[in-house]
């Protein structure tokens, strides 16, 4: 049973496209993440929500919006993609509180070409 | 701005060769210290939590140890299925966010 899901893994889509990437867990956490990772494997937070509503949001294009219709989900849409979109992107999910030991999904794909 | 600086970027070992993974940390005030796990086209996997300096997590092969500058996961006695990727993070106090460094990337030769 995976904890945290993530559809598609992997995406290819041309230069201009909108695109969604979904994730849900089922950790009964109240707080999920979107991450991006690079060609340089370095992982750096987008956006956080708590129960629905965004706690975390860091400095990225405002093509990107998440969207989170409960606490188990919270998709990211991606619109007018371009090249340097191109990267993995990683769910996470968290127990509100202090301690922030974070779960993350398998990850997504994202080419764009 | 809280800052994490792994080395080194990439370690080749021999089998049963130990050796130790670092991590420099910058940050207002540590809430916690996290090890991950990162294997090629999977998602990092919790390892270990440190909270206070002097403290010290085990888990089969792996040992991490915190000071107040930096943590280390040491692996001793390394088989081929230990190579990944080992991800430090960092939370600051009355903050929810990790920041991430850019990983050790471990190769075990059998």
């Amino acid at each position: 049973d995976t904890a945290v899901s993530q559809t598609p893994k992997y995406l290819v889509t041309q230069m201009g496209n909108d695109k969604s990437i979904k994730c849900e867990q089922n950790l009964g956490h109240d707080t999920m993440y979107w991450y991006k990772q690079d060609s340089k494997k370095f992982l750096k937070i987008m956006f956080s929500y708590n129960n629905k509503e965004l706690i975390i949001n860091e400095t990225v294009p405002n093509r990107f919006s998440p969207k989170s219709p409960d606490k188990a989900h919270l998709n990211l849409h991606i619109n007018s993609l371009e090249l340097g979109d191109s990267a993995v992107y990683f769910c996470a999910s968290s127990a509100f509180g202090s301690l922030n030991i974070q779960y993350f999904g398998a990850g997504t794909r994202l080419s764009v070409l | 701005e809280d800052q994490v600086t792994q080395s080194p970027e990439a370690l080749r070992l021999q089998e049963g060769e130990s050796s130790s993974l670092n991590c420099s940390y910058t940050v207002s005030g540590l809430r916690g210290l996290f090890w991950y796990r990162q294997d090629p086209g999977k998602g990092p996997e919790f390892l270990f939590t440190l909270y206070s300096a002097g403290e010290e997590k085990e888990k089969e092969r792996l040992k991490a140890t915190l000071t107040k500058k930096e943590s280390f996961l040491h692996i001793t006695a390394p088989k081929p299925e230990d190579s990944a990727t080992y991800l430090c993070a960092v939370q600051a106090l009355g903050n929810n966010r990790l920041a991430f460094g850019k990983g050790n990337q471990v190769v075990v030769i059998p």
